[in-house]
């Protein structure tokens, strides 16, 4: 299984920026960086993924690291909604594009 | 559209009970997933199907689990003589096919074995 780490936990002041860290060194070439989230008694759900580029859509901002062993999810204001287990996973091409989920980073944002 | 569902929500049983959890998919999605997350901890893969076969099944945790997916769409986990240890949320996704393709997971069932 391909494994990534990240911290257990994390706070952010609402409305400010958000960087959650992400190491996966073992990472091979043809490896995805996917980031989903879960948010209380709900089922993950996708956030961000890349490649080698940095990536950006309307939830965050995904930055890589050039040798691609570590990546940093961004969000850029974070909201009370955005109070949730974050995980960085790395998808294997060749596999059956399961998931192997670590435990996450879980994010708590202060009003 | 409809995302993925899952039934029942909540299930109790006795040990030593048969059980069975279903998924309803996104239609069109070629792929499914199942997951299981015990608390505190993150989803832990069990089984992928790509259409009707299981494609990787080496998740399932031993002979008491197994699924179906028998015409490519609907799945339905079964566990046989429950255990204590099997209480967790079991999460379901599909998606399409691909390493980029995203996954849409449901909103689990919580199964509680007494």
């Amino acid at each position: 299984d391909a494994k990534t780490t990240q911290p257990n936990s994390m706070e952010s002041n609402e409305e400010e920026p958000v960087h959650l860290p992400c190491n996966h060194s073992t990472i091979s070439g043809t490896d995805y960086i996917h980031w989903y989230r879960q948010l209380p008694s709900q089922g993950p759900e996708y956030v961000i993924h890349g490649l080698t580029s940095n990536v950006n859509n309307r939830m965050a901002s995904l930055a890589i690291a050039e040798d691609r062993k570590s990546s940093t999810l961004i969000l850029h204001r974070a909201t009370l909604r955005d109070a949730a287990v974050y995980y960085c996973i790395l998808r294997v091409p060749n596999t059956g594009n399961q998931f192997y989920f670590g435990t996450g980073t879980s994010l708590t944002v202060i009003p | 559209g409809a995302g993925v569902s899952q039934t029942p929500s909540n299930k109790v049983t006795e040990k030593g009970k048969y059980v069975e959890l279903r998924c309803d998919p996104i239609s069109g999605h070629t792929a499914l997933y199942w997951y299981r997350q015990s608390l505190g901890q993150g989803p832990e893969f069990l089984i992928y199907f790509q259409g009707t076969g299981a494609a990787d099944d080496s998740g399932l945790p031993n002979d008491r689990f197994f699924a179906v997916r028998p015409e490519g769409s609907v799945s339905t986990l079964k566990i046989q003589r429950t255990e204590r240890g099997d209480s967790a949320v079991y999460l379901c996704a599909s998606s399409p096919t691909g390493p980029q393709a995203k996954q849409y997971f449901g909103p689990g069932t919580r199964l509680t074995v007494t």
